[in-house]
């Protein structure tokens, strides 16, 4: 049970390059979110998707963009990165219909640089 | 949409000196609180939480007060201890989607 993971975990790109970030989750659970952090700051919400194939708009949306093709995955793209977007990315998941825990598990974290 | 702000920034207290961090929240919505402690360069974990039918829980060296009709809950460690030296971050969620709103963090240095 790894939880949940994110890659990269570490990536520096030129100002409109795009990548995209891939977060995976193996406890069947049905709400995952994009959160930012960065220095001496609170998590902001990006993105988060309530299941398959639904995504919503959080806090700090523009220049992002998130796909929820397959429950267990969520991914993060960034189309023409900027240096704005220099940040810590955390994916989280919660909710598991399973068990009914409501507790929102975090990864590890993607360092991202924009240059 | 929710609000949460958190104080202090920081606090700096004597290692078995008890530490206190407060947290106000706008929406009356809200109905889970949880509190996350993160160390340097690792993820936020989770270290408690409320919800807004409770009005105080604890977990061993670690309390958390929730006053709903204020719209603030507060962070309690007693006997600090140098391994608790983090930084705190609070949250808030109307529990749509668990979607978290959190502080600004406070980071707390126990001094051996």
């Amino acid at each position: 049970n790894a939880g949940v993971t994110q890659t990269p975990k570490f990536r520096v790109l030129k100002t409109g390059q795009s990548m995209t970030l891939l977060c995976a989750q193996d406890m069947n659970h049905e709400y995952m979110y994009w959160y930012r952090q960065d220095p001496g700051m609170g998590l902001r919400l990006i993105h988060y998707s309530v299941g398959e194939g639904t995504t919503a708009k959080g806090e700090v949306p523009d220049g992002y963009n998130v796909s929820r093709l397959k429950k267990q995955n969520f991914l993060l793209g960034l189309e023409s990165a900027a240096p704005s977007q220099t940040s810590v990315y955390f994916c989280a998941s919660s909710y598991s219909p399973d068990s009914s825990e409501n507790t929102i598990y975090f990864g590890e974290g993607s360092w991202l640089t924009v240059v | 949409g929710e609000n949460v702000e958190q104080h202090p920034s920081t606090l700096s207290v004597q290692e078995g000196d008890s530490a206190v961090i407060k947290c106000t929240y706008s929406d009356s919505a809200s109905n889970y609180f949880p509190w996350y402690k993160q160390e340097l360069g690792k993820r936020p974990q989770l270290i408690i939480d409320i919800r807004s039918n409770v009005g105080e829980k604890k977990d061993q060296r670690i309390a958390v007060t929730l006053n709903k009709t204020a719209k603030h809950f507060s962070l309690h460690i007693t006997e600090t201890q140098p391994e608790d030296s983090a930084v705190y971050f609070c949250a808030a969620s109307t529990g749509a989607g668990n979607k978290l709103t959190f502080g600004g963090g406070t980071r707390v240095l126990v001094k051996p």
